[in-house]
């Protein structure tokens, strides 16, 4: 079973539209979480951290569910800019120097 | 703003040779980190490296990969003989201690 796995999408969604995307992770033990995004052909950009009481910024907002071992990533009013790949990461306790990203989830924003 | 530079953005190469790829850190950070990402496919961590030694290493890498930090700023991935499905971008990241990673521009790296 993969450390990680994302729905690879695409999603395509008007302006304006709001938007989810779930990960889910296969080691209870995992200890932070986070959402990076990626354009084509450049580095992942930490998105945001996502906290046990989940967390807001903007138009964005991450949650954590560890009792299904899911997080997930609600953009809202979205823009023609979040068109990107939105990849999940994942940080298990029993190692804080390995990180295991997702396959990440295409979004396609549309005017 | 402070950020994590590769060099070279593109390197080609015949099958069999060695290449390192370099990088260098936030100058203030002490986690390093390697990934490669095969075109079309996910983010692989390849190694870690805290004070001075590898911290954590995948299965990718094997004995073809040594990584380095020579001189207190460069942070250098060797590929000892490449093959073709070396083929790929070679992200450098580094951490101070919190959580954040960050991300140079990548290397990209074609064996022919």
């Amino acid at each position: 079973r993969k450390e990680v796995e994302q729905d690879p999408g695409p999603f395509n969604v008007p302006e304006g539209a709001t938007v989810a995307f779930n990960c889910t992770y296969s080691n209870s033990a995992s200890q932070s979480f986070f959402w990076y995004r990626q354009d084509c052909r450049k580095e992942p950009k930490l998105l945001m951290s996502v906290y046990s009481s989940g967390n807001e910024d903007g138009r964005f907002t991450a949650q954590l569910n560890r009792a299904s071992q899911y997080i997930s990533l609600l953009i809202r009013d979205s823009k023609l800019s979040d068109s990107a790949t939105y990849l999940c990461v994942v940080n298990p306790l029993y190692n804080f120097n390995k990180f295991y990203f997702g396959s990440g989830t295409k979004l396609n924003v549309k005017p | 703003e402070p950020e994590v530079t590769q060099t070279p953005s593109h390197q080609v190469t015949q099958m069999g040779q060695e290449v390192i790829l370099r990088c260098v850190p936030i100058s203030n950070h002490l986690y390093f980190y390697w990934y490669r990402q095969i075109l079309g496919q996910k983010v692989e961590f390849l190694v870690s490296f805290y004070n001075n030694e590898i911290s954590e290493k995948s299965e990718i890498f094997d004995d073809q990969f040594s990584v380095e930090r020579p001189d207190g700023s460069n942070f250098t991935l060797k590929i000892r003989s490449t093959k073709l499905e070396d083929s790929a971008m070679y992200f450098c990241a580094s951490r101070r201690g919190g959580d954040e990673q960050f991300f140079g521009p990548g290397t990209r790296l074609t064996v022919l």
